[in-house]
């Protein structure tokens, strides 16, 4: 059973431009939440998806930040327009349905904005 | 707003010797929480949760004690080993999995 997988572990983007980073849960599992780390500093709820749904978005910035779940395929964080400051490393959890079970990581996209 | 602090930014210790990394949280409605690892370049790594219900959980090496009476949360390693270097996070959840994540502590063990 694989892992959490983010695809790609990096990204480098020139200002302006748009990211796009994937995950894939581990199997059997449907919910999804997406966090941000900047250096040195612990990690940041940004939102969290089921299948076609947005659950909780509440930690997405209002702008240029979107996020989906489809039915088939991994869940994408797209970053439109990128700046300097979206430089962080994004991660992924993936969980089973059910409350407070335990949230599996992913390795995490380092993006890069030059 | 609510948050999940940390009182030591850096810890270092010898091999061997117990490791205690503490955390302070404020947020007294929170169901459970966690403690991760991340060593560099690596996402979050789980290594032991507690329910708000429990004052004490032990794992492999690990203990975690929660004292909801001042909100502190403490992650204690036994005979810390070099691959215990690492960072370490606390982080509180409730309902479904949207965690809050301390600063977190960097643990250096020296040979």
């Amino acid at each position: 059973n694989a892992g959490v997988m983010q695809n790609p572990r990096h990204l480098v983007r020139r200002r302006g431009q748009e990211a796009r980073l994937r995950c894939s849960p581990m199997k059997g599992h449907s919910h999804v939440y997406w966090y941000r780390q900047l250096p040195e500093e612990g990690l940041k709820f940004m939102v969290y998806l089921q299948k076609e749904n947005i659950i909780d978005e509440s930690g997405m910035p209002k702008e240029r930040f979107s996020a989906e779940f489809p039915k088939e395929g991994p869940s994408i964080l797209r970053i439109q327009q990128v700046v300097r400051g979206d430089s962080a490393a994004y991660f992924c959890a993936s969980s089973p349905p059910g409350q407070g079970t335990e949230a599996f990581f992913g390795q995490g996209t380092r993006l890069t904005v030059v | 707003g609510e948050s999940v602090g940390l009182h030591l930014p850096t810890l270092s210790v010898q091999e061997g010797d117990n490791s205690i990394i503490n955390c302070a949280y404020s947020n007294s409605a929170s169901d459970y929480f966690i403690w991760y690892k991340q060593e560099s370049g690596k996402g979050p790594q789980f290594i032991i949760d507690i329910r708000s219900n429990m004052d004490k959980r032990q794992g492999q090496r690990v203990t975690v004690l929660l004292n909801k009476t001042v909100k502190h949360l403490s992650l204690q390693i036994a005979a810390t080993q070099p691959g215990d270097s690492a960072v370490y996070f606390c982080a509180e959840g409730g309902g479904y999995n949207k965690l809050i994540f301390g600063a977190g502590t960097r643990l250096a063990v020296h040979p």
